[in-house]
């Protein structure tokens, strides 16, 4: 079956560090990919996504490259701040219709000191 | 936009009580959600997809007399923890997708903030 695989946390970054966060997944087709960010008390945000080898996302600075021959999306992002700190969720869904069915990796929890 | 809410965040209830919790599109219509369970320092892990009007799937494994599954209107589900127990404790998260989203985006998942279940 699909699976993700991300990079265990916590991650703690002086601000404007530069930020991996590493995710590898397993599918038996053509998955669509997802970075999630959760905020302290709050739901679970789409951050980026790709949907095709070698699609490269981007957003607020984060950016991740679909890699099929390593089958990994790594998150990454030049300088972070403060306000970054939250739980990242790298995810991917089963081939096909939407996103529908989403597979989830365990989340890293990222915190940023100034 | 696209907002979805959970209530209650937090409940705490007796072993052999049921829980209802509800999952509410605030802004737009659901036509399916979803339910998740998250254990500490784990993954989401989909529980059930429900379309309004129609019977929730359960994915395998998932115990549908236990944890039933509602979405009787396109803004509103309900997951019931029935004769809940310590090991149903855990953080339940929903999300929904739907129409009548800006920008004409009727694939993406919205979720909620979730709800931590204690059960003594």
């Amino acid at each position: 079956g699909n699976s993700v695989t991300q990079m265990e946390g916590p991650v703690t970054l002086s601000e404007e560090a530069f930020l991996t966060i590493n995710c590898t997944y397993t599918a038996t087709g053509y998955p669509s990919l997802f970075w999630y960010v959760q905020y302290p008390g709050e739901g679970l945000q789409l951050l980026l996504k790709a949907t095709k080898a070698d699609d490269k996302g981007s957003n607020k600075g984060f950016e991740a490259t679909y890699r099929k021959e390593t089958t990994s999306f790594h998150l990454e992002k030049g300088s972070v701040q403060v306000s970054d700190s939250a739980v990242y969720f790298c995810a991917l869904s089963d081939p096909g219709f939407g996103n529908e069915k989403l597979t989830f990796g365990t989340g890293t929890r990222l915190t940023i000191i100034p | 936009g696209a907002v979805v809410s959970q209530h209650p965040s937090r409940v705490i209830c007796k072993s052999g009580t049921s829980v209802k919790i509800e999952c509410r599109s605030l802004d737009f219509q659901a036509t399916t959600m979803f339910w998740y369970r998250q254990f500490p320092k784990q993954s989401l892990m989909l529980m059930a997809t429900s379309n309004e009007g129609s019977k929730a799937t359960y994915e395998q494994g998932v115990e549908k007399d236990k944890f039933l599954i509602n979405h009787a209107s396109l803004t509103l589900s309900t997951l019931t923890v029935t004769s809940a127990h310590p090991e149903d404790s855990s953080f339940y998260i929903c999300s929904a997708r739907g129409v009548g989203l800006a920008g004409g985006n009727n694939y993406e998942q919205y979720f909620g903030p979730g709800t931590r279940l204690t059960v003594t």
